[in-house]
């Protein structure tokens, strides 16, 4: 089974544009986590998406938005990009939104605002 | 509210000797706790976790953790430390049964001396 995929790995944007960064679970899950990874904060939920809808949201300004697909890829957006977006944004897939299951990571997307 | 503490940023330990990374947890619920490895330019990988079932979790490469509710501590540990175990790991909590949302410890380095 192909493992969480995330494209593109490696972005360079100017402050005060936008980036969208895709992630597409494994097959069959159906929730989908996104992470930002810093240095100075370490790692902090964004939010997850579960059925097309949001079903948990971390601590992050509107600036950060997402949505999820039909099929449970999901997309990321961050709008009016700020020198401290610069960060590894890990995607993370699981079976269900309830129930033991354990989250599985993609390798990320390094984003570094110029 | 959920938190973790992981008590050491680095821990440096020669190939072949125990090793012991520390964690403390803070939940209002009932916590599942996780260890996750994080090796350079490499996406997450989960070692082991903790839901409510046994207490001491075995993991994968001879990894395993002790959850203590009476110290609210889950300590990853490893007999015999190996140079592939050099990584950062992360000790990681969650409500039980609702794991979407993970709050991540800040990292502990582990290095590994031939």
């Amino acid at each position: 089974k192909a493992g969480v995929t995330q494209t593109p790995r490696y972005l360079i944007k100017t402050r005060g544009q936008q980036v969208t960064l895709s992630c597409s679970p494994i097959s069959g899950h159906r929730s989908v986590s996104w992470y930002q990874q810093t240095p100075g904060q370490g790692l902090q939920f964004l939010f997850e998406y579960f059925s097309e809808t949001q079903r948990n949201k971390g601590n992050f300004p509107g600036r950060f938005s997402g949505r999820q697909f039909s099929n449970s890829r999901s997309e990321m957006n961050v709008s009016t990009l700020e020198l401290g977006d610069s960060a590894l944004y890990l995607c993370a897939s699981r079976q269900a939104l309830a129930g033991d299951y354990e989250q599985y990571f993609g390798p990320g997307t390094r984003l570094t605002v110029t | 509210a959920q938190s973790v503490t992981q008590l050491d940023s680095h821990v440096s330990v020669s190939e072949g000797t125990p090793v012991l990374l520390r964690c403390n947890y803070s939940s209002s619920y009932s916590p599942s706790l996780f260890w996750y490895v994080q090796h350079p330019n490499k996406g997450l990988q989960l070692l082991l976790k903790y839901t409510s079932a046994a207490t001491l979790v075995k993991g994968i490469n001879g990894f395993e953790a002790e959850f203590k509710k009476s110290e609210t501590s889950f300590h990853l540990t490893k007999p015999s430390a190996h140079m592939s175990d050099a990584a950062e790991y992360f000790c990681v909590v969650s409500r039980y049964n609702q794991g979407g949302k993970l709050i991540f410890g800040q990292g502990t380095e582990l290095s590994v001396k031939p």
